[in-house]
């Protein structure tokens, strides 16, 4: 199994749609949580940090159930240039520097 | 301020040769890794240097491939000799703050070994 998994997708939406994506992991000792953002052919940028509470930022909203091991990422009224690879990650247990990643979920957001 | 850069953006070798990539972080930051991307497969950590040090290199594939930071500063990863295996895209990362996981990607070296 998989330490991170992710629907790979490919997600196709219209302009302002909403959209879900949801990633589960395995390790449940796993301590901070994070989703990346990576364009075609470009280094992965840090989107937001997911938190127990959940977190939002603009139309971003993220959300962290520890006991299902699971976390999504909800994107409100898509633009196009949401249009993107969205990277699921999780620091190893007892090590806050080591990223796991998931495969990255594709969403192409239409006009 | 001038961002990870890394070198060469691309290189294509045949299977048997040495190439030898290299990052240079983000001024100031001692933390420095190297990631890596085969096509299809998840980013996969391969080590983590804290100034200098080796703090943690568990992901390095095995020993064809040496990893340096000389004066803590810039970082080379040797792949010697290349196998059609170790194609994919090398990422270098760097952060000066470690617990935030926010690490700031250089826009990686992509390896074509033939």
């Amino acid at each position: 199994r998989k330490e991170v998994e992710q629907d790979p997708g490919p997600f196709n939406v219209p302009e302002g749609a909403t959209v879900a994506f949801n990633c589960t992991y395995s390790n449940s000792a796993s301590q901070s949580f994070f989703w990346y953002r990576q364009d075609c052919r470009k280094e992965p940028k840090l989107l937001m940090s997911v938190y127990s509470s959940g977190n939002e930022d603009g139309r971003f909203t993220a959300q962290l159930n520890r006991a299902s091991q699971y976390i999504s990422l909800l994107i409100r009224d898509s633009k196009l240039s949401d249009s993107a690879t969205y990277l699921c990650v999780v620091t190893s247990a007892g090590n806050n520097r080591k990223l796991i990643w998931g495969l990255g979920t594709s969403l192409a957001v239409n006009p | 301020e001038a961002g990870v850069t890394q070198f060469p953006s691309h290189s294509v070798i045949e299977k048997g040769q040495t190439v030898t990539l290299r990052c240079d972080p983000i001024s100031g930051h001692d933390n420095l890794y190297w990631y890596r991307r085969v096509m299809g497969k998840e980013i996969k950590f391969l080590l983590h240097f804290v100034k200098e040090s080796k703090q943690d290199e568990s992901g390095m594939p095995n020993n064809r491939f040496l990893a340096e930071r000389t004066g803590g500063t810039y970082s080379t990863l040797k792949v010697q000799p290349a196998e059609l295996e170790d194609s994919g895209v090398y990422f270098c990362a760097s952060t000066g703050t470690v617990n935030t996981g926010e690490l700031f990607f250089g826009e990686g070296s992509r390896l074509t070994v033939l």
